[in-house]
């Protein structure tokens, strides 16, 4: 069964770059079936999708964020990560990496807190 | 403010049934699959729902999903207590490059 794992800095400064990175067990990022994802939850909130990336390194983005996201992959570690730039308090939420199954996210990872503060 | 619109709260009582809906349009629920998601606190959401009306294996078929039009809906029979959590549909929109889209969530509240 696939696993998924969030890492990166849990805080981050205000105008700075978020950077966050998922490592998949149990599966390939490079397999042509899934497509791999970004979605997050601020607290108390509900959850907004952030974008997806293919194997072969085409994207797509929530044109909400789209001018400041950049998802990339790496076949060789099995990786997929995040950057989200120019952040604010706005962008403190819990960050989740997911597989995208039939467009949607099946599995997740089990999140990561990132807190935007000076 | 989310694409898919959920009452932000339902409650029911043990041995209840209760229903969440979820409202969008003719360019997410109105021409794509709808699932539903359950979340308890601290954790990820998982699917008890997909594809309108499919359950998973292991979700007791107490939860049943339907679709009509541009809404859907979630049905939980025979409310237990572990059923408290929250619930969030979600579906494919096709706007733009399309992307993924949430209802707000609702917490259902087991009284």
């Amino acid at each position: 069964q696939v696993q998924l794992q969030e890492s990166g800095p849990g805080l981050v400064k205000p105008s700075e770059t978020l950077s966050l990175t998922c490592t998949v067990s149990g599966g390939s990022v490079s397999s042509g079936s899934y497509y791999w994802s970004w979605i997050r939850q601020p607290p108390g909130k509900g959850l907004e999708w952030i974008g997806y990336i293919y194997y072969s390194g085409s994207t797509n983005y929530n044109p909400s964020l789209k001018s400041r996201v950049t998802i990339s992959v790496d076949t060789s570690k099995n990786q997929f990560s995040l950057k989200l730039s120019s952040v604010t308090a706005a962008d403190t939420a819990v960050y989740y990496c997911a597989r995208m199954w039939e467009w949607i996210p099946d599995y997740w990872g089990q999140g990561t807190l990132v807190t935007v503060s000076s | 403010q989310s694409v898919l619109t959920q009452p932000p709260s339902a409650s029911g009582t043990p041995g209840q049934r209760v229903t969440i809906s979820c409202s969008g349009s003719s360019s997410n629920i109105g021409s794509n699959f709808v699932y539903w998601y359950q979340q308890f606190p601290g954790t990820a959401p998982k699917f008890v729902i997909y594809r309108n009306n499919q359950r998973p294996s292991g979700v007791p078929d107490r939860f049943s999903g339907s679709k009509s039009g541009t809404s859907a809906s979630l049905a939980i029979s025979g409310l237990r207590s572990e059923d408290e959590a929250d619930y969030y549909c979600a579906a494919w929109d096709d706007s733009l490059s399309g992307l993924v889209v949430f209802g707000g969530g609702t917490k259902l509240t087991v009284l």
